[in-house]
């Protein structure tokens, strides 16, 4: 089975500033996927960003980027300058890779990001 | 293209009934999965349908069912509700062969 762990609860950020969000993970898989996604107030999850393993290299999405360590099982989120609209909680999430059909997600706790003026 | 819709978006039911939460997969979207995430924590995979049949279960009673049908969308059922059915239930709907889920806003379920 696989496990997800995010160990910072809360985190808080000014605007323009850059925070990094911390995700690990455990599982015997070789070829998955990672996510990153985001839940506002308005509850719907939103894909910010996704890694597949078999990839060295980082995925990145506008102001959103990732340090994926393969071998210290480590996939964290950079978020550079920061706006308002980051404010949320974030969610990391791993997915084993099948053939012909989607596969389950496995979610992290999640971390709450505040903006700050 | 519509996205992923759940309904109802808020319920209220008393210990020990079923309730029905409804799911619509985006259009062109073919897997319908179901998450429950309770307050402060991360979604819990309940299971997927694909092509009308279950295809893959978390670790959740049988008390928790569903049904896909022919237009992909989705109902997931709970019988004899208990206090800690409270939460939110998120419906995701994807492509065969594509990573990339779509979520709905959730359906907030209260059992009193």
């Amino acid at each position: 089975a696989q496990t997800v762990t995010q160990s910072q609860p809360e985190m808080s950020v000014q605007e323009a500033e850059t925070v990094t969000l911390s995700c690990t993970y455990d599982t015997s898989e070789s070829n998955y996927y990672l996510f990153w996604y985001k839940q506002p107030p308005s509850r719907q999850m939103i894909l910010v960003i996704r890694q597949e393993a078999y990839k060295q290299q980082n995925a990145t999405e506008n102001r959103f980027s990732v340090n994926f360590q393969k071998a210290a099982k480590s996939f964290s989120l950079k978020i550079s300058d920061s706006q308002l609209g980051d404010t949320a909680m974030y969610f990391c999430a791993f997915m084993k890779l099948h053939t012909g059909t989607a596969s389950k997600l496995t979610f992290g706790t999640g971390t709450r990001l505040q903006v700050t003026l | 293209e519509t996205g992923v819709t759940q309904s109802p978006t808020h319920l209220i039911k008393t210990r020990g009934q079923q309730v029905t939460l409804r799911c619509s997969s985006q259009s062109g979207h073919n897997t319908v999965s179901w998450y429950q995430q309770a307050l402060g924590q991360g979604p819990q995979f309940i299971f997927q349908y694909y092509r009308e049949e279950e295809n893959g279960r978390g670790n959740f009673p049988p008390r928790f069912s569903g049904l896909q049908f022919p237009n992909y969308s989705s109902e997931l059922n709970v019988n004899a509700l208990e206090l800690d059915d409270s939460a939110l239930y998120l419906c995701a709907s994807s492509r065969t062969g594509n990573t990339e889920a779509f979520f709905g806003q959730g359906t907030r379920l209260t059992v009193v």
